[in-house]
């Protein structure tokens, strides 16, 4: 079956630009999560939805962070006023929704902010 | 506070080699622990993961891990390696009943 798919796959913005980034679970899949991966780290936690509900959004660095799953499917992270440090990869990963179950991370979105 | 260090950043091995990548991890608790790889251009793919039970955990690729709680340690290990083994390598402890925190990464070069 489809795994999770990201969009867009690259995205460069301007300094100060607000972005929109896309996220399509499997299928039947409770749990997202968003994770931010910088250039030669690993993925840091961002937010994490059961369903509709965000149950952890300790991860996101600050409030022009702002992710949302409206009706328990897809999910968008989006950014505000975007700054040079937000150039990163952003990962999404679906799960099952048991405790620490396996997650099935996307491709990425690699956003290049100038 | 939780925390994973894979002290190789990079490593070099022959193809044919055999391979072990470090890992260890700061929690208070069992932990929920997990190796995953990233190729260029692809997501991170789980390679096997520890929960409880048998402490030597076989994965997917001919992969294994042993979990050494007297030594806080979760290395990865195959036999010989293959050039198609060349990726990014992730070490990862489950925090809590979702969230995941990686380490920083072992890049593993294969020599032909």
């Amino acid at each position: 079956g489809a795994g999770v798919s990201q969009s867009p796959r690259y995205k460069v913005a301007k300094r100060g630009q607000d972005v929109a980034l896309r996220c399509d679970p499997i299928s039947g899949h409770v749990s997202l999560f968003w994770y931010q991966q910088a250039l030669g780290q690993g993925p840091e936690f961002l937010t994490y939805f059961q369903n509709e509900a965000q149950l952890d959004k300790s991860g996101l660095p600050s409030d022009r962070f702002f992710a949302e799953r409206p009706e328990g499917s897809v999910s968008t992270l989006k950014i505000q006023r975007t700054q040079q440090e937000d150039s990163a990869v952003y990962l999404c990963a679906s799960g099952g929704g048991r405790t620490q179950e396996t997650q099935y991370f996307g491709p990425g979105t690699r956003l290049l902010v100038l | 506070a939780q925390s994973v260090t894979q002290p190789d950043i990079h490593i070099t091995v022959s193809e044919g080699a055999s391979l072990e990548l470090r890992c260890n991890y700061s929690y208070g608790a069992t932990p929920y622990l997990f190796w995953y790889v990233q190729s260029p251009g692809q997501g991170l793919q789980l390679l096997l993961k520890y929960f409880s039970g048998d402490t030597l955990v076989q994965g997917i690729k001919g992969f294994e891990a042993e979990f050494k709680r007297s030594q806080s340690s979760f290395n990865l290990r195959k036999p010989s390696v293959h050039w198609s083994d060349a990726a990014e390598y992730f070490c990862a402890v489950g925090a809590g009943a979702s969230k995941i925190i990686f380490g920083s990464g072992t890049r593993l070069s294969i020599r032909p």
